[in-house]
Order: C-alpha cells, then sequence, then structure tokens
C-alpha cells in the first residue's frame, strides 16, 4: 500500500528553468513533511520540511507548497541548477517518528 | 554536532554466507535509529527500527534480523544472504522527539554474488 504518492518518475529541466515534484498523501495521522535529496551513491539528506500549518514555506531556491484539503505537497525548485540534478524524495512523518516515503524523483538539469 | 557512520561502505558477498552491517551515532543520546534497503534506481524500504536498547520492530518479513546493543548502536543481520539481498543499506537516526526529523548515514553497498 502506498501511502504517499510521488511524481513525476523523472524530469529534465533546463538551467535556470523551474522544477516542480508533486506528492498526494492519504493518512490525515501523517504531521511532518519532509523533502530529500539524495545524489548517487550517497544517503538522503533533509532539504526542506513543512507542518500542515503551515501552506508555504521557502528555503533560498526551494519552495514546499502545502494544500491540507487536498492533501498535497509540491516541491518548487527554481532556478534549478546542474549542481540540482538529483533523486528527491517526498516524505510524510507518523507522529512517533516512522516516515513514510514517496518512491522519488530523479532530476536533470542540463547544462 | 550529531554524525552517523555506517561501515562497510562496500561489501560483496557470496550468497549463503552471513552478514553483518553496523551504524552507529554521535552526539546524541537515546535516538530513534533506523534500517532501510534501497535498490537500484528505486525508493526507500524501511525494514527496522528501534526506539531504545533491545526494542527492535521489523517492518518487512524477511531474512534479515537487527540488534540494538548500546543505545547508539544499530547492527543489521543476516545469517544466510540471497541475491535478492543486494542493495543500498541506510541506517538513520532521529531524536526521541516529535519534533525531529530522520537523518540519514552514508551508506553501505552490499552485492551478494
Amino acid at each position: 500500500q502506498q501511502q504517499v504518492k510521488q511524481s513525476p518518475q523523472s524530469l529534465i529541466v533546463q538551467k535556470g528553468g523551474i522544477s516542480i515534484i508533486n506528492c498526494a498523501y492519504e493518512n490525515t495521522a501523517f504531521d511532518y513533511f519532509p523533502w530529500y535529496q539524495q545524489f548517487p551513491g550517497k544517503g538522503p539528506a533533509l532539504l526542506i520540511a513543512i507542518r500542515p500549518d503551515v501552506s508555504e514555506k521557502k528555503e533560498g531556491r526551494f519552495t514546499i507548497s502545502f494544500n491540507k484539503s487536498a492533501k498535497q505537497f509540491s516541491l518548487h525548485i527554481m532556478d534549478s541548477q546542474p549542481g540540482d540534478s538529483a533523486t528527491y524524495f517526498c516524505a510524510a512523518r507518523f507522529s512517533w517518528g516512522k516516515l513514510q516515503f514517496g518512491a522519488g524523483t530523479q532530476v536533470v538539469v542540463t547544462p | 554536532s550529531q554524525t552517523i557512520h555506517q561501515w562497510p561502505a562496500t561489501l560483496v558477498q557470496p550468497v549463503g554466507s552471513p552478514l553483518s552491517l553496523e551504524c552507529t551515532v554521535e552526539g546524541t543520546s537515546n535516538p530513534n535509529l533506523y534500517w532501510y534497503r534501497q535498490a537500484a534506481g528505486r525508493g526507500l524500504q524501511l525494514l527496522f527500527y528501534s526506539v531504545g536498547i533491545g526494542q527492535i520492530s521489523s517492518e518487512v518479513p524477511q531474512n534479515l534480523s537487527a540488534s540494538r546493543p548500546q543505545d547508539r548502536q544499530f547492527i543489521l543481520s543476516s545469517k544466510k544472504l540471497l541475491l535478492s539481498d543486494s542493495g543500498f543499506y541506510l541506517c538513520a537516526w532521529s531524536g526521541g522527539f516529535v519534533q525531529e526529523t530522520q537523518y540519514f548515514g552514508p551508506g553501505t553497498r552490499l552485492l551478494v554474488l
């Protein structure tokens, strides 16, 4: 049972463009929604996270938009750079700490 | 600051051999600890988690087991490896508080031949 659905599976964006990754969830018990960035051969690193009482959070070029009523959240990468090429995972956390991950999105930023 | 270590970084093992992967966390006490497996090009599958010494919960029935002999040490084991055990194994930790998220180690690449 996939509790967090992530799309697209992959995307290619030109340098300077906007990358958008979407996630949807079903379980209203989730209370925290982090995004992770993973480079090949490395462990995922926390990128940015949001709580359901906030509709948007921005950190540098990365923005999370959160729609509680629709049970959807998305990651926007503004002014995408080649160094942003990585796999991005959304996740949703149960209150005691367990994370439910999306399947991942491979982002390729072309020069 | 907190750091998480995993070793070995890479391991090649024959089918049927035993396995022991180790994860240690520094700079925190009483962390929640997690073991994940990631198949090539795939997402993260939670295998085990632990909220304290000797307390292990299994998410997926398989030939792997986990142990937590010390507060900041988490071990993943197998008595007999299968080909399907190949993958990238990640350890993660989180604080024992509601506000914390999970932080991942560098991972161990396991290839079973």
